[in-house]
């Protein structure tokens, strides 16, 4: 109940293409985080959000809550080769501390 | 500068050998976390602490030991290391347990 699932686990692309993540749950979220681990790096906060519906913009990152507060979207636009990494969704479900989703391994190609 | 330090950053140990990884944070967060990363298993908490004096396990306790002596301070103990501890390792702090956390650079321990 307290899983986050993440998909997809591993995207590969070619630079300048547009990028979709997401996060979903059983469990109701009041908090969803997006994460970017650089190889060799700890993970680094992209956006927070804090309302069901926010749709927040980070540069060429758009992340939005989800109306039912179950689940989260990235996306990255025009991608280029520096957007290589890891990209986890992360909140506290209700009542809880926080969970991490398994990431998605975001390779881009030249 | 606000940041999380761990160290070593890299260690390859035998099994059994105690070690400890130590964490450090100068944001002056009450809440620290330790995570290890696994392929395909994305991050799991291994223990976590309120405050100083409060630790509590967290998803994937078993083989560690930890201790908050200090606010700053938050050192994972690998008291009998084995094989399947071999791992990357995460120390995190943040405000709150609902606040952003802050990681540190991370730990590849290698336990042959």
């Amino acid at each position: 109940g307290q899983q986050l699932n993440q998909s997809p686990q591993s995207m590969f692309i070619q630079e300048g293409e547009d990028v979709s993540m997401n996060c979903t749950s059983s469990s109701i979220f009041n908090t969803w985080l997006w994460y970017k681990q650089d190889p060799g790096e700890g993970p680094v906060l992209l956006i927070a959000l804090y309302k069901a519906g926010e749709l927040t913009s980070n540069g060429r990152l758009t992340a939005q809550f989800g109306i039912t507060r179950k689940d989260s979207f990235l996306n990255i636009s025009a991608s280029i080769p520096s957007d290589v990494g890891i990209y986890f969704c992360a909140g506290p479900p209700l009542g809880n501390d926080m969970r991490f989703g398994a990431g998605t391994r975001l390779t881009v190609k030249p | 500068e606000a940041q999380v330090t761990q160290n070593p950053r890299y260690l390859i140990t035998v099994t059994g050998k105690k070690l400890t990884v130590t964490c450090s944070q100068n944001m002056n967060h009450e809440y620290m976390s330790w995570y290890r990363q696994d392929p395909g298993l994305g991050l799991r908490q291994i223990y976590y602490s309120m405050n100083v004096e409060v630790t509590d396990k967290g998803d994937v306790p078993e083989g560690y030991k930890v201790s908050r002596k200090e606010k700053r301070n938050f050192p994972l103990i690998l008291e009998s290391p084995s094989p399947n501890q071999t791992s990357l390792y995460f120390c995190a702090s943040s405000a709150g347990s609902h606040n952003e956390q802050f990681f540190g650079p991370g730990t590849r321990l290698t336990v042959l």
